[in-house]
């Protein structure tokens, strides 16, 4: 298995441009999540979708924040508008079961100027 | 909420030194996990603890849940420089979710 895969690996973009971050899990996880690191407030979780549904969003920052999982295979998640607050690395985790091991994507790595 | 806090924040050893880092909730955890993630990479899972007072091994490193599943340990044997990177407990409690700590950085001076 490949991993999970999360796309792009850098993102530059300026102040107030629309960021879509993706991700592809493994394949037969049924849990999905995001989580955002930063130097300040380390690992926090974002949003996480069990069965492609989300479960609990109350770690979204704001509502320029949005996540969807169309499908078992694929996630996004959105910022719009970006700013430069939001610069951080975005990782995307996968797990088969509830409260088992997670298994992480590379990252992304957002810098909003 | 649920809060997990780790200490120490940073960590310098002579390589050979051992390392141990403590991980505090401040609510009961069902179960607790350790990820290490390297300079530029990604946390990468070690070992899930289930059980009051559990402790368990691999090679070097060894892992311990507290009795009262409030509080978690890892300790590193005789260091090595592949050992570098930030270690990090999660816990989860009561809202079905993992919790990460702050995470221990641990730099390996040969």
């Amino acid at each position: 298995d490949a991993g999970v895969i999360q796309s792009p690996r850098h993102e530059v973009t300026e102040m107030g441009q629309e960021v879509t971050l993706r991700c592809k899990p493994i394949s037969g996880h049924d849990y999905l999540f995001w989580y955002r690191q930063t130097m300040m407030r380390g690992l926090e979780l974002l949003i996480y979708f069990n069965n492609n549904v989300p479960i609990d969003d109350s770690g979204m920052p704001e509502d320029r924040f949005s996540a969807k999982m169309p499908n078992a295979s694929f996630s996004t998640l959105k910022i719009q508008p970006s700013e430069p607050r939001d610069s951080a690395v975005y990782f995307c985790a996968s797990s088969h079961g509830r409260l088992t091991k997670l298994f992480f994507g590379s990252g992304t790595q957002l810098s909003v100027l | 909420g649920q809060q997990v806090m780790q200490i120490p924040q940073y960590q310098h050893v002579q390589e050979g030194e051992d390392f141990t880092t403590y991980c505090n909730s401040s609510t009961t955890l069902s179960n607790i996990q350790w990820y290490k993630q390297r300079p530029g990479g990604h946390p990468v899972f070690l070992i899930q603890l289930v059980k009051s007072g559990e402790v368990k091994k691999q090679k070097r490193l060894t892992f311990q849940f507290g009795e009262a599943k409030k509080n978690s340990s890892l300790h590193i044997t005789a260091t090595q420089t592949t050992d570098v990177g930030t270690y990090f407990c999660a816990g989860s409690g009561g809202y079905n979710k993992l919790i990460f700590g702050a995470g221990t950085r641990l730099a390996v001076h040969p």
